[in-house]
């Protein structure tokens, strides 16, 4: 099955630190990616739409300087949380869709990354 | 009113119960549908999607689509104690990217 592989896993930092969190389909080719972010006892929330080879597309009320995706190739696209403060603490999740095959094919999600700012 | 919306629940059934999960969305173009099931500290991982009305059946789980209700509901059959999770609801928008939109999700608890 779709394997998407998300890391760092869990990451505790100050601040005002920059943070970056990688997300890779590791048997599929994705030209689309998405970011999530999800607080405790809440919904998924799509935060941006990440194209290969073109910018994101941010959902109302995401900050595209705050958040920097880049998405270099059909399997890697990263997120970056610069500046992070407390607020910003959070469980990001990205996903993938296979672009192979027939019809429609449905969203894969990484396993998460647990942010945490002191 | 929300796009997808959810009972939050929590559901609780006795173990080898039916579990009943239901969900209703607001754009009536909508297409496609999807369960997923995550549980705490976890990403969502996917357990069925539908697009045809009426039902689809896979396992112990059968997605249920009524497009004039505007309802799509998930039943689990045999609930086992390791079903014990929240089941999120997504819905495909009709946007050029596919995007999904969620509910809230459902906390289900199936006892021993």
């Amino acid at each position: 099955g779709a394997v998407v592989s998300q890391h760092p896993s869990w990451v505790i930092c100050k601040s005002g630190t920059s943070v970056k969190i990688e997300c890779r389909s590791l048997d599929f080719q994705a030209t689309t990616m998405f970011w999530y972010r999800q607080f405790p006892k809440q919904s998924l929330m799509l935060m941006a739409t990440s194209n290969e080879g073109s910018k994101a597309t941010y959902e109302q009320g995401v900050e595209k300087d705050k958040f920097l995706i880049n998405h270099a190739s059909l399997t890697l696209s990263t997120l970056t949380v610069t500046s992070a403060h407390p607020e910003d603490s959070s469980f990001y999740i990205c996903s993938a869709r296979d672009i192979s095959g027939q019809g429609f094919q449905p969203q894969h999600f990484g396993d998460g990354t647990r942010l945490s700012i002191l | 009113q929300k796009e997808v919306e959810q009972n939050s629940g929590p559901l609780s059934v006795p173990e080898g119960a039916i579990a009943s999960l239901n969900c209703t969305y607001s754009d009536r173009g909508s297409q496609s549908f999807f369960w997923y099931r995550q549980y705490s500290g976890k990403s969502p991982e996917l357990i069925m999607f539908i697009y045809s009305n009426g039902d689809k059946e896979d396992g112990r789980f059968t997605a249920q689509l009524n497009k004039a209700s505007q309802y799509v509901s998930l039943l689990i059959r045999d609930s086992q104690p390791s079903d014990s999770a929240t089941y999120l609801c997504a819905v495909k928008t009709n946007t050029g990217f596919q995007k999904l939109v969620f509910g809230t999700g459902t906390r289900l608890l199936v006892s021993p």
